[in-house]
């Protein structure tokens, strides 16, 4: 079964800072990798994916995400980070299998001040 | 994308009643819906897996005859928090896989369980 790392659990930045929220997936086989997003009081909103082709992948709001097959790592990246940045994120993994879960990582809590 | 009806969103219940939440596909099918448990500032837990007219597949840990899943269409899974108590408060989230496996997943807007 998947199961997925998320390093950094609370990061504290100053607004146009850069960010860096480390992401490490356990599985064997083809893997799908997602980034979602969860602003206080709000539902999951997904910031980017990746299934396939280049592995650096461009999403909403200016982030991106890389995976780095050979270090199982699909780290998400924005280059000034905004105030309203300010949320929960989520990694999060699926086999690349009909009928399969996504498993979430367990979320790094992103504080930006202004 | 595809789109996942959940209800109810928010419910209150009595400690040792039972609740019910709905999750429809509305313009897709979904053979197989997912349920998670997400507790305030914390990621969301996968509880089982709903496969349409068979049993669904529970997550280590997840009681079973707690949590009652019913698949019984392809666009209708149901839980039932059964005999609920006040450590079952939470938000559940039910999801589906995209009927074009690229598009990733849709959730359901959750319902929040509160048990007093």
């Amino acid at each position: 079964a998947q199961s997925v790392s998320q390093h950094n659990h609370h990061v504290i930045l100053s607004e146009a800072a850069s960010l860096e929220l480390g992401c490490n997936y356990s599985y064997g086989g083809t893997v799908n990798l997602f980034w979602y997003v969860q602003y206080p009081g709000q539902h999951l909103q997904l910031l980017l994916k990746y299934f396939s082709g280049d592995p650096l992948v461009k999403g909403i709001k200016g982030f991106e995400a890389e995976f780095i097959k050979s270090k199982f790592s699909f780290n998400l990246r924005k280059p000034s980070v905004q105030w309203s940045d300010t949320a929960e994120y989520f990694c999060a993994v699926s086999a690349n299998q009909a009928g399969t879960a996504l498993i979430f990582g367990k979320g790094t809590t992103l504080s930006v001040s202004s | 994308g595809a789109v996942v009806s959940q209800h109810p969103s928010w419910v209150i219940c009595k400690s040792g009643t039972s609740v019910k939440i709905e999750c429809r596909s509305l313009d897709f099918q979904a053979t197989t819906m997912f349920w998670y448990r997400q507790f305030p500032k914390q990621s969301l837990m996968l509880m089982a897996t709903s496969n349409e007219g068979s049993k669904a597949t529970y997550e280590q840990g997840v009681e079973k005859d707690k949590f009652l899943i019913n698949h019984a269409s392809l666009t209708l899974s149901t839980l039932t928090v059964t005999s609920a108590h006040p450590e079952d408060s939470s938000f559940y989230i039910c999801s589906a896989r995209d009927r074009v496996p690229q598009w990733g997943y849709t959730f359901g807007s959750g319902t929040r369980l509160t048990v007093v």
